[in-house]
Formats: structure tokens, sequence, C-alpha cells
């Protein structure tokens, strides 16, 4: 069955560190991944995706994710943390460029401690 | 902004009543899903519709219906509303089906009592 794994509930970190955020999928072929970020009582904002090309993508609020095809992995990534990254960090998948539905994670959330 | 609203934010209905959410897609987006995101998951693909069809559908029951018009709004309509469906619901739209990532909405939370 195709499936996104977010294998932590919770990350926390201090701010100013580095964060990554944890994404595996299982999906044959040559998936889209996608990752959304969602604050209260909001709906999904989109960060940043992967196509194809370059296995390190860059986002919006300096977030970047590196694709790992033998690992399928897409793990998201901060050089230095801010307070106002807190949120709710949702991994996706397009299984194909066919395919009509994205697939979520069940989601990470982050807490940045000042 | 991502130039997607929907209506209402909140919304309280019965057991076995109806309800119908109402989405408003970017002008040019001819694709609009619908997702249902319960308390402390992820979004579940509900069905997407482009150019007015219906052009693919997860894993729910058929009193889950939709509509799309030609001028970029959609509505989500839900039968007999059980206490389960109780949920966030998001709008997403895009410009095409398959290639590019979806514009979210805000959402319409339902409780149903």
């Amino acid at each position: 069955a195709q499936s996104v794994a977010q294998p932590e509930d919770q990350v926390n970190v201090a701010e100013g560190n580095p964060l990554t955020v944890k994404c595996t999928y299982s999906v044959s072929g040559n998936p889209y991944l996608f990752w959304y970020v969602q604050y209260p009582n909001r709906g999904l904002q989109f960060l940043l995706k992967y196509i194809t090309g370059d296995n390190l993508v860059k986002g919006s609020y300096g977030f970047e994710a590196e694709f790992n095809k033998s690992q399928t992995s897409f793990h998201l990534k901060k050089p230095s943390a801010l307070v106002s990254d807190s949120a709710l960090y949702f991994c996706a998948v397009r299984p194909d460029s066919s395919a009509s539905k994205i697939i979520f994670g069940s989601g990470t959330r982050l807490s940045i401690r000042p | 902004e991502t130039g997607v609203t929907q209506s209402p934010t909140h919304l309280i209905k019965t057991r076995g009543q109806q309800v119908t959410l109402r989405c408003s897609s970017q002008s040019g987006h001819n694709t609009v899903s619908w997702y249902q995101q319960a308390l402390g998951q992820g979004p579940q693909f509900i069905f997407q519709y482009y150019r007015e069809e219906e052009n693919g559908r997860g894993n729910f029951p058929p009193r889950f219906s939709g509509l799309q018009f030609p001028n970029y709004s959609s509505e989500l309509n839900v039968n007999a509303l059980e206490l389960d469906d109780s949920a966030l619901y998001l709008c997403a739209s895009s410009p095409d089906p398959g290639r590019t990532e979806a514009f979210f909405g805000q959402g319409t939370r339902l409780t149903v009592v």
C-alpha cells in the first residue's frame, strides 16, 4: 500500500540550532514529494517540492529537504531554527503525474524553544 | 495567502443532517481537491474535480459528493452526517491535476453532535 511515515510525533529544538524532521515513503515509481506546514486554525501552506533533478531542494522560510531514493526518504531541514518555525509539518507524496491524490503523513509537531 | 477561500469557517450540525461546504479557487485553477483532516491526523483525500468532472476518489462513501462550477467555485456535500464526520475539511486548488503542488484554503471545521 502507498504510504508516508513521519516517525516522530514531536521534535524539540533550541532556537538557533539545526533541525531535521524525518519522512519516509512507500510508493513505487517516481513520486512527487512535498512538505507542507500548518499553523493553528489554518490550512496547509506549501513549503517545497521535489519532482526531479538535484536531490537537495530549497523552499520557503529557509527550509530545505533532501531526497534519498535508496532510502525512500525526504527529510526536512533548516540550518538555524526560529521560534516562529513552531508548527505542524506534513510530508506528502503524489504517487505519479497522473495521480489525483496527495498522500499525507500523520504530521510532526515542531517546537522551537527560545 | 493562497487565494483559496472556504466558507463557512466553522459549522455545527446534528447527526443525520446534510451539509454543504464551499470553496473558491484561484482564478485559472481548473482542478480542485477536497481533504478531510481528523483531529491529530494528516489530511485524507476525498476526491478531485477537474473541469467540472470527478477525476479521482479516495476511500469515502457515496454520501460524500461534490460539484465544481465554471467560475472556479466548488462544493462538498455530505449526507446523513455521522459523528465521525467531525473534522477539518480542506479544499485545495491547482492549475492542473497532476504536476504541481496544491494550494490549500484555511479549511472548514465541521462538528457533528
